[in-house]
């Protein structure tokens, strides 16, 4: 059974930097085949794809974000971590991680809420 | 980036009744390499993460119902669900894989009338 589960800091002030961890049983990242994104979904609006990693430690960013946008892997503790730097009141929202294979992002965790305010 | 559009916003419709859904890209994401679209329907309800519902745009996930079917090639899909029940009620999204960054429509709200 494959789950995630993501952990981070509920607040964080603008300038600051983010680090979220993703936390994942039931699978392996450890193959080029296998991959974890990161998503994210201000409060009442659209989904925003942001990063993702995979197995082999391929990593691929959103263009618009990839300056601030850090992906990483532990495989020995399944995690993954993103860091985002220099964050702002507009990247107020829920972050969710998901595995992805074969293309398809079929599990996500229950994603944690952000709040970037002073 | 390709951007998705969906309509319409919200629609609210009686149970049993059919509810269709629109996306449309701004380029193809139909890959002529294996004449698949690449496009998938997410189901998101209140404090949930979303759920795939289709992938490849008409290729409906296990354990999915099969009132929930997807159509659609190249810039223009349809979610359709043939007779809308009240778990039914949640914000559905169509998002494009063809090519990063992978980018989703804005959504669409279905509630029961």
């Amino acid at each position: 059974q494959i789950t995630l589960r993501e952990s981070g800091p509920t607040l964080v002030k603008p300038t600051q930097t983010l680090t979220l961890t993703c936390t994942f049983s039931g699978f392996s990242l450890n193959t080029g085949g296998v991959g974890v994104d990161w998503i994210r979904q201000p409060p009442g609006k659209a989904l925003e794809w942001l990063a993702l990693i995979y197995g082999d430690d391929n990593k691929i960013y959103s263009p618009s974000l990839k300056s601030r946008l850090t992906i990483t892997k532990d495989t020995s503790k399944n995690q993954v971590v993103l860091t985002m730097t220099n964050m702002d009141p507009v990247d107020t929202a829920t972050y969710y991680c998901a595995h992805r294979a074969e293309s398809v992002d079929r599990y996500w965790g229950q994603g944690t809420l952000v709040t970037v305010s002073s | 980036d390709i951007v998705m559009t969906q309509s319409p916003d919200s629609l609210a419709m009686s149970l049993g009744e059919r509810a269709t859904i629109n996306c449309k890209s701004s380029q193809s994401v139909l890959h002529s390499s294996n004449n698949k679209n690449y496009l998938v329907w997410y189901q998101q309800k209140p404090g949930q993460p979303p759920k795939v519902l289709i992938n490849w745009a008409s290729t409906r996930e296990s354990g999915v119902p099969d009132r929930f079917s997807g159509s659609g090639s190249g810039t223009d899909f349809t979610l359709t669900i043939s007779s809308l029940q009240a778990e039914d009620v949640a914000v559905y999204y169509c998002q494009q894989f063809y090519s990063t960054p992978r980018t989703f429509g804005q959504g669409t709200k279905v509630e029961i009338k």
